[in-house]
C-alpha cells in the first residue's frame, strides 16, 4: 500500500480563502516536505519538517504556512489564496540514513 | 537553492534507441536521486545515487560528486519510457533541489 498519501487529490480554490492540503505517511520518516511543480520550473521546495512540532522554510515559504502535529501528518495551509498559488503540490518523506524522499501522488490545486 | 542543470531540455528516440541525460550542479552534493514523472504526473524514483554507478534493467545511472555531475542512460528505448526525467540533488539539510527536467519522448 501507498507509503505516502495526500488529499486531497484534486481541489478548486476561490481567491481569499483558506486552503489545507494534508499529507500522510507511513514510512516511520523523521523528514517531510512540501514542493511544487510549475511548468519550467521542476518542483521546488516551500517548507519541511525535521520532525514532529517543527517546521522550516524552504526556498519559496511566502503565501504559505505548514504544521507537523505528528510523525505521521505534514500539513501546507494556505491562509489568503491567490491565483498564482494554481500548482500541483506534492509532498515527500525521508529518513535520516539516507537521503532518499519518497513522494506521494501529488495534489492539483486552482485557485480562481 | 542553488541552480540544477539539466541536458538536454527534450529529446525525441525511436524505439530501441539508446541516448544519455546529464545532470550538471555547481557545489559538491551529498546524492542525487533520479525521477520519471509520467502522463499522470506521478514521480517515480528511478534511482537515488550518494556514489558511483548503479543499474537496473535497461537503465543505468552514474553520480560524479567531486566532478559535480551525474548522468542516466537509456538503452533499448521502449514507448513506456517516454515522460519527463527529473535529476534532483542532495544538498545541506537533507534537501532536494530539482532540475527543470528532460522530456522525453520515444516513437514507434
Amino acid at each position: 500500500e501507498a507509503a505516502v498519501t495526500q488529499s486531497p487529490r484534486n481541489k478548486v480554490a476561490v481567491t481569499g480563502g483558506k486552503v489545507t492540503l494534508s499529507c500522510n505517511q507511513t514510512n516511520n520518516h523523521n523528514n517531510m516536505y512540501w514542493y511544487r511543480q510549475d511548468t519550467g520550473h521542476g518542483l521546488r521546495l516551500i517548507h519541511y519538517s525535521y520532525g514532529a512540532g517543527s517546521t522550516e522554510k524552504g526556498d519559496i515559504p511566502d503565501g504559505y504556512k505548514a504544521s507537523r502535529p505528528s510523525q505521521e501528518n505534514f500539513s501546507l495551509i494556505l491562509e489568503l489564496a491567490t491565483p498564482s498559488q494554481t500548482s500541483v503540490y506534492f509532498c515527500a518523506s525521508g529518513g535520516q540514513a539516507s537521503y532518499e524522499q519518497y513522494f506521494g501522488p501529488g495534489t492539483r490545486l486552482t485557485v480562481l | 537553492g542553488m541552480p540544477v542543470e539539466q541536458n538536454p531540455p527534450a529529446l525525441s528516440l525511436y524505439e530501441g534507441a539508446e541516448s544519455g541525460l546529464r545532470c550538471n550542479f555547481s557545489t559538491t552534493m551529498k546524492g542525487v536521486q533520479w525521477f520519471q514523472q509520467n502522463h499522470r504526473g506521478r514521480l517515480i524514483t528511478l534511482f537515488y545515487l550518494a556514489q558511483g554507478t548503479k543499474e537496473n534493467g535497461r537503465l543505468k545511472s552514474t553520480f560524479n560528486s567531486k566532478e559535480r555531475y551525474s548522468t542516466l542512460h537509456i538503452k533499448d528505448a521502449q514507448l513506456e519510457d517516454s515522460g519527463t526525467y527529473f535529476c534532483a540533488v542532495v544538498g545541506m539539510g537533507y534537501k532536494l533541489t530539482f532540475g527543470t527536467g528532460t522530456s522525453l519522448l520515444v516513437d514507434p
